[in-house]
Parts: structure tokens; C-alpha cells; sequence
């Protein structure tokens, strides 16, 4: 299996612009986390789906950030419009079932907002 | 809580020592708790995991340690070698499934 895939690995783009993430999952896999890291605030939780349901989405930021996972092979993280502070690592995990079992990360893709 | 802070806690060790990272939690209702390692430019790796009913296990070359009376993890890797180099979180989890991490230590080992 190629594991967890992040698209993309790099986005550079300037403020106000609309930024596109996107995650397709290790296949069989039915949760899919997708987490925000920073030097500031490390590795936070944003939101998680459980069989293609949000079911947590306390820990995204404010009503620029929206999540979706249309189907069990995909999920995108939006940012609309992009902002500075939006600047990080943003990562993609996944695992099977739910509870304990473990959650195998992407690669991440790293976002600069000018 | 939030982790916020400006530098990572970071720890120092010889080549072939052990090192102890530890971790507070504050959710006394985890069902479980983990370590992953990250290593620069990567994203987070699973090392081990421990339930909440349990106080210690062991893996290859690492133990984990959980004192539930004052919330508090810790991670011991013996004979650390300069791979083990990374920056390490602790996590804690739910039966519901979500999983938080806490802030990091990152790890140097001197050859």
C-alpha cells in the first residue's frame, strides 16, 4: 500500500486565494483525521470523519476552514479565503476502525501564505 | 488545552545511553494514550500505545510508563542510537475515536 497520499506537498500562495487540500486515504481504512501543525500550537486536531461522517469538527478554526469527504477514498481540507497565520504543516491521517487503533500520517503538505 | 509555546522541550543524550521523555495529560477520562515519533520533514510515526487500565508496557527498546494519580506519561528508549533523533508527542485518546497530541519533545542523540 503507497499509505496515507497528500496533495500537495508544497503550496505557496498569496492572501485571500483559495487553498485546496487534499488526502486519499490508506485503502480499507474508515477514519480519517486531518491535523494542523505550527511551532506555536504543535500538532492540532482539526477535524475527523468516522465512514465518511464529520464527527468532531471542534478544532477547525473559524468558517474559512471547511472539510469534506465525499466518499471513502478522498477527503479535502479548504481555506477560503487563506490568510498568513493559515501558514503551516497540515497532515492527513488514517486508520481502520476507531478507539485505539493506530493512525498511520501522511507525508503533510506545507502551506505559505504571503 | 491548547499547546501553545514558542520552543519545542528538547533533551540531550549520548549515543547508548537511555532517555525518559515525559508527557502530562490533563483528560483523565483517555481511554488510551500514545507516543509517535516525527522525524524531520515527516509525519508522525506510531511507536506504542498504552490503555488507560494499564500502567506500563514494553515494545522493542521502549517502555511506557502511565501514572494515572498525577497524569503523567512517559516514554523510556533504551540504548538510544542517532536515529532515534526526532521530535516525539504523546497522545491521548478516546473511546469515541478522536485523538489529541500534546506539544513535543524533541530528542538529540550525540554520537
Amino acid at each position: 500500500d503507497a499509505g496515507v497520499i497528500q496533495s500537495p506537498r508544497h503550496e505557496v500562495t498569496e492572501m485571500g486565494q483559495e487553498v485546496t487540500l487534499r488526502c486519499k486515504p490508506i485503502s480499507g481504512h474508515n477514519s480519517l483525521f486531518w491535523y494542523r501543525q505550527t511551532m506555536m500550537r504543535g500538532l492540532e486536531l482539526l477535524i475527523y470523519f468516522n465512514n465518511n461522517v464529520p464527527i468532531d469538527d471542534s478544532g477547525m478554526p473559524e468558517d474559512r476552514f471547511s472539510a469534506k469527504m465525499p466518499n471513502a477514498s478522498f477527503s479535502t481540507l479548504k481555506i477560503q479565503p487563506s490568510e498568513p497565520r493559515d501558514s503551516a504543516v497540515y497532515f492527513c491521517a488514517s486508520r481502520f476502525g476507531s478507539g485505539a487503533n493506530v493512525l498511520t500520517f501522511g507525508a503533510g503538505s506545507r502551506l505559505t501564505v504571503l | 488545552g491548547e499547546n501553545v509555546g514558542l520552543h519545542l522541550p528538547t533533551l540531550s543524550v549520548q549515543e547508548g545511553d537511555n532517555s525518559i521523555i515525559n508527557c502530562a495529560y490533563s483528560n483523565s477520562a483517555s481511554d488510551y494514550f500514545i507516543w509517535y515519533k516525527q522525524e524531520s520533514g515527516k509525519g508522525p510515526q506510531f511507536i506504542i500505545d498504552i490503555r488507560s487500565n494499564m500502567d506500563k508496557r514494553q515494545g522493542q527498546r521502549v517502555t511506557v510508563l502511565l501514572n494515572k494519580t498525577v497524569k503523567h506519561l512517559s516514554l523510556q528508549i533504551a540504548a538510544t542510537q542517532p536515529g532515534d533523533s526526532a521530535v516525539y508527542f504523546c497522545g491521548q485518546g478516546d473511546q469515541g475515536g478522536k485523538l489529541i497530541f500534546g506539544q513535543g519533545t524533541e530528542l538529540s542523540v550525540k554520537p
